[in-house]
């Protein structure tokens, strides 16, 4: 398994701002991903983060709002863009080894919006 | 339809006892079955991985996937405690992204 971690790991921000989140692991992986937590929810996921080129992101989610960075195989930041109280959750990222089965889990931000 | 259904309790149950989790899914492309266990304010933690139909143990943990009826279980035996989690089932086809359950609460009560 993989060893992830996140700063920070909590936060409390003011209205209208923007944090960076960092996601670092213990290895070289291909593959990296940020899921979005609301309270009481199960994980949905905002974006694969790719190495060298843009990130994917899915229905519901825009590059504008949440950019991400994946500048080599065991680091990646995504920015939470103009935050609103409804962006209060936790965001967590996930590495996925090469054989393309199982993800593993970082410890999450916990980030609220004033 | 939801692609993945799970119960979300809670479900409590006597330290001891034998606690039965369990998620079906309708996509039958999904190869890769997982049990994630998340404490409250952490990230989910991986409990059990399986590809494809069969059962696989470890320690007090069981996972079953049941290929034909789309119904994959986690049996926590002698449970604990420490087993009060959120347990969350996680179903992927290859080269696909993960799909999560709702996710379980269990509560085991000494």
């Amino acid at each position: 398994s993989a060893v992830i971690s996140q700063k920070p790991s909590r936060d409390i921000c003011q209205r209208g701002t923007s944090l960076t989140i960092q996601c670092q692991v213990d290895s070289q992986v291909t593959m990296m991903f940020w899921y979005r937590q609301q309270p009481g929810q199960s994980l949905t996921l905002i974006a694969t983060a790719n190495q060298g080129s843009e990130a994917t992101y899915e229905s519901g989610f825009v590059i504008d709002k949440f950019p991400i960075s994946r500048p080599n195989l065991t680091f990646s930041t995504l920015t939470v863009s103009n935050m609103s109280p409804e962006d209060s959750s936790i965001y967590l990222c996930s590495v996925e080894p090469t054989d393309g089965g199982t993800q593993y889990f970082g410890p999450g931000t916990r980030l609220l919006v004033l | 339809q939801k692609e993945v259904e799970q119960d979300p309790g809670p479900l409590s149950v006597p330290e001891g006892a034998i606690v039965s989790l369990n998620c079906t899914y309708s996509n039958s492309a999904f190869q890769y079955f997982m049990w994630y266990r998340q404490y409250s304010r952490k990230g989910p933690e991986l409990l059990m991985y399986t590809y494809s139909s069969g059962n696989k143990e470890d320690g007090r943990f069981t996972a079953q996937v049941d290929k034909s009826s789309k119904y994959i279980s986690l049996f926590i035996r002698d449970s604990q405690p420490s087993d009060s989690a959120t347990y969350l089932c996680a179903v992927k086809a290859a080269g696909n992204k993960l799909t999560f359950g709702g996710g379980t609460r269990v509560l085991v009560k000494p």
